[in-house]
């Protein structure tokens, strides 16, 4: 069964500062997404990560993939309010349909 | 990009009535579609995988005689949910996996609130 953590689960930070999230996955998968939510609000797409190696940005956020660690990392560079909002990644399983999600990273940017 | 749209965003209905949500890929096909279900401070949890001219493939624990899922089309899937309840009561998000691009898109939602 495909496991998918992220960490940390809440994150609380102030504006300008850079952070983190990581996501672990527990078997061989074909593809890596990166998801956002506002309160209230459905998934926005962030990123489709497809191979080893792969780097995506787009603003402050830019998202990493190692498929030998089964690791991917959403890094926050100066952080501002805006970014505030839920962030998930999910994984593809080796069937490439559905996907497993993390359990969310709560992040809140302070002024 | 793509989109993928849900009908209605919100209801509320009493007891023991059924409801029906659509959803539409806008500008693509999409031969999978996915339901899930959110709770408060949840993840999502999938329901089941609607496939175009197929019957559903129903997650463990979710019941397909209450939870009725047609995919007529390359770009509507239906939920319907039969005879509510109130622990029913959830935020309700599909999505289509786009065939050419393999990306995979949200629907903006559905609260139902049973009464």
């Amino acid at each position: 069964e495909l496991k998918v953590e992220q960490n940390p689960l809440f994150l609380s930070m102030q504006e300008g500062k850079n952070y983190t999230i990581y996501c672990n996955y527990s078997t061989t998968s074909d593809r890596l997404y990166w998801y956002r939510q506002d309160p209230g609000k459905s998934l926005e797409s962030l990123f489709v990560l497809l191979s080893n190696g792969a780097v995506k940005q787009e603003g402050r956020l830019m998202a990493s993939l190692d498929t030998k660690a089964r690791l991917s990392t959403l890094h926050i560079t100066a952080a501002v309010h805006d970014l505030s909002a839920t962030y998930f990644c999910a994984v593809d399983g080796t069937s490439g349909s559905r996907l497993t999600f993390g359990e969310g990273t709560q992040l809140t940017v302070n002024p | 990009g793509a989109v993928v749209s849900q009908h209605p965003s919100r209801v509320i209905c009493k007891s023991g009535t059924s409801v029906k949500i659509e959803c539409r890929s806008l500008d693509f096909q999409a031969t999978t579609m996915f339901w899930y279900r959110q709770f408060p401070k949840q993840s999502l949890m999938l329901m089941a995988t609607s496939n175009e001219g197929s019957k559903a493939t129903y997650e463990q624990g979710v019941e397909k005689d209450k939870f009725l899922i047609n995919h007529a089309s390359l770009t509507l899937s239906t939920l319907t949910v039969t005879s509510a309840h109130p622990e029913d009561s959830s935020f309700y998000i599909c999505s289509a996996r786009d065939g050419t691009s393999g990306g995979q898109f949200f629907g903006p939602g559905t609260r139902l609130t049973v009464l």
